[in-house]
């Protein structure tokens, strides 16, 4: 059974730095582009950032490039979203997502992490 | 901004049809994907593809694409239906992924 377990929530303060994990089981960790999603309070889904642990060929979303830092230990089967120096607008439930693709035109996320809230507040 | 489309909310009568539509330019060269996300719960995939659904999904939840426009259409929605539901595509580029900007069904 494919698995995507992430770490427990956190509560930081402003300029604090974080990293958060996501640990694939069940699956070739290597053979599948891991991105990360973020949902605000009350607000809709946004793709930061995809991995493929493969390669840790790493594309952002514009919004979030120079704002995060995607990475992964692929010996651990983890990938990693981490911030320098959080502001209270990180406050968010973030998700880690693994996608599948069988064509160039065809990808969906197939496993979704249980999310990992962060909230950040003086 | 979300390059992809939608809109904000929707109603439907109990066992009645309703089509969710997701617009954007990309969708002319990428299948978009639908996810259902109820309340302090992660999205779960409803249609991927073409028209395909994981084998947990119910029936009456089915897709299509039409030029510019994806559809999910719910047939005979059911209470349980009731949650908020996302497109997802690549975007323009081909190079990133964007989620549409989310519709919320009501059930009545």
């Amino acid at each position: 059974e494919v698995q995507l377990v992430q770490s427990g929530a956190e509560v930081k303060k402003p300029g604090e730095s974080l990293k958060i994990s996501c640990k694939g089981s069940g699956y070739n960790f290597t053979n599948y582009w891991i991105g990360w999603v973020r949902q605000m309070p009350g607000k809709g889904l946004e793709w930061m950032g995809i991995i493929y642990p493969g390669d840790s060929d790493t594309r952002y979303s514009p919004s979030f490039q120079g704002q995060v830092t995607i990475s992964v230990d692929k010996s651990l089967s983890i990938a990693y979203l981490q911030w320098s120096s959080l502001k209270a607008s990180d406050t968010a439930m973030y998700y880690c997502a693994r996608l599948h693709s069988n064509t160039w035109y065809i990808a969906w996320v197939d496993s979704w992490g249980q999310g990992t809230l962060v909230t950040v507040s003086s | 901004s979300s390059e992809l489309t939608q809109d904000p909310a929707v109603s439907v009568a109990l066992g009645q049809t309703i089509r969710i539509t997701c617009q954007g330019d990309s969708l002319r060269n990428y299948y978009a994907s639908w996810y259902q996300q109820k309340p302090g719960q992660a999205p779960v995939l409803v249609i991927y593809g073409k028209n395909n659904r994981p084998s947990v999904i119910p029936d009456r939840f089915s897709g299509s694409r039409s030029g510019n426009t994806a559809s999910l259409t719910i047939t005979g929605a059911q209470a349980e239906d009731e949650a908020d539901y996302y497109c997802n595509s690549r975007d323009s580029s081909g190079r990133h992924y964007v989620f549409g900007s989310g519709t919320k069904v009501t059930v009545l």
